[in-house]
């Protein structure tokens, strides 16, 4: 157990609906970052956070929006959602964005999401 | 220039052979190399991590090798063990950058 916890686990939806996924990291880590796995594109970075702020931003689409709230939970929304935003949304925590040669991202176990 | 090259896509190894999967990159100002292990339902979780300074790092059955003229790493599996099957992953990152993984390896070891 990473001790990252990500709601829901599963959820399944039809294209053009909106659905927010929740990742709570673990206790004490001030990083939250999300990632995106599909079968052809492996890990996908979207987006980092760190104490309530945006620190990077990846190949994340414009329907999709995450923020971090004060209590350091953070929350991804997908909107508009189309049928190849399918696919496994991983969060993940660090005590601190990852400095050059040290930090250890803790992942969740994933939501996945099917669009129909 | 921020990708990280895995290879092989998936693989088929025998118990106590020696597995290994290969990753390249471009961005020289990569300085963080770490491999996460990925069992099917659960998120990856890290296995060993390098820094460029050093060529080769070994912990237990699992080695790093570091080629920093090449743009090249790469990870060993010694004796591999059917309990090793699992999809594994490259990463690269700089200081205070994102972490950029490879496509990942599906390693399965047969008894």
């Amino acid at each position: 157990d990473s001790g990252v916890t990500q709601t829901p686990k599963h959820l399944i939806t039809a294209t053009g609906q909106r659905v927010t996924l929740r990742c709570s990291p673990r206790s004490g880590d001030l990083s939250v970052y999300w990632y995106q796995q599909s079968l052809d594109q492996g890990l996908q970075f979207l987006i980092q956070y760190y104490n309530g702020e945006e620190r990077a931003k990846g190949n994340i689409l414009e329907r999709f929006s995450a923020q971090q709230f004060p209590d350091l939970h953070s929350e991804l929304n997908l909107s508009s959602l189309e049928l190849g935003d399918s696919a496994l949304y991983f969060c993940a925590s660090s005590v601190v964005p990852l400095q050059g040669n040290t930090g250890e991202l803790f992942f969740g176990e994933g939501s996945r999401l099917t669009v129909l | 220039q921020q990708q990280v090259k895995q290879s092989p896509q998936s693989l088929i190894v025998q118990k106590g052979g020696i597995s290994i999967i290969n990753c390249a990159y471009e961005n020289t100002a990569f300085d963080y190399f770490p491999w996460y292990q990925q069992f099917p339902g659960k998120g990856p979780a890290l296995l060993i991590a390098i820094r460029p300074d050093v060529s080769e790092k070994k912990e237990g059955r699992f080695t790093i090798s570091f080629n920093k003229s090449a743009k090249q790493f790469s990870l060993h599996i010694m004796d591999s063990q059917p309990g090793d099957s699992a999809t594994y992953f490259c990463a690269a990152s700089s200081w205070g950058g994102k972490l950029i993984f490879g496509q990942g390896t599906e390693l399965s070891v047969k008894p």
